[in-house]
């Protein structure tokens, strides 16, 4: 049984530029959370998915926006990167009944110069 | 607005020292609090789910347990193994849909 999966695992930037992560969630879960985590510090919550539409979002500009696929899977867009988006991202998956057993991928880790 | 504070940020043990990690919570209407362990380069991993106060979970070495402002993990005779941030998180409100919430973890050592 696949869990999460992210890719890339790693990628380097500059400001200004834009860049696309992906997730695939587990097996049979349909709702798909992102997280933004800075050296250190807990996981920040971007927002979630659930049946291709942003249910909640949290203090993050609209520079940052998403996307959910019919089968579930999602992508985590940044526009305009800032040096302060340098950070590991996470996708995490969930069932809708349970939310808050969430399954995290191993991450995205951006830098941007 | 809804808060997770977690102490110490950091804590070192010799393998075999109990002790227990803190998480203080302030939120308008708990759904859920929960418990992950992070390893470094990895993403967290769930260790436990508790609904109400007096509410108590086990896991090994690890039990968790939530009073109506703060939950504490203690850990009983730890092994270098256990080493890992602990995170806690909480979930507001009366949906699923309610976002979840995470303090900024306990990094925890255990010498050998």
């Amino acid at each position: 049984d696949a869990g999460v999966t992210q890719s890339p695992t790693h990628l380097i930037k500059t400001r200004g530029q834009q860049v696309t992560l992906r997730c695939s969630p587990k097996s049979g879960h349909d709702t798909v959370s992102w997280y933004q985590q800075a050296l250190g510090q807990g996981p920040q919550f971007i927002f979630q998915y659930y049946e291709e539409e942003e249910r909640q979002r949290g203090n993050f500009p609209d520079r940052f926006s998403g996307h959910q696929f019919p089968n579930y899977s999602s992508e985590l867009n940044v526009n305009a990167l800032l040096l302060g988006d340098s950070a590991l991202y996470l996708c995490a998956s969930s069932s809708l009944s349970n939310t808050g057993e969430l399954f995290f991928g191993e991450g995205s880790r951006l830098t941007v110069l | 607005e809804d808060q997770v504070t977690q102490s110490p940020e950091a804590l070192r043990l010799q393998e075999g020292e109990s002790s227990s990690l803190n998480c203080s919570y302030t939120v308008s209407g708990l759904r859920g609090l929960f418990w992950y362990r992070q390893d470094p380069g990895k993403g967290p991993e769930f260790l436990f789910t508790l609904y109400s106060a007096g509410e108590e979970k086990e896991k090994e070495r690890l039990k968790a347990t939530l009073t109506k402002k703060e939950s504490f993990l203690h850990i009983t005779a730890p092994k270098p193994e256990d080493s890992a941030t602990y995170l806690c998180a909480v979930q507001a409100g009366g949906s699923s849909a309610s976002k979840i919430i995470f303090g900024s973890g306990t990094r925890l050592s255990i010498r050998p």
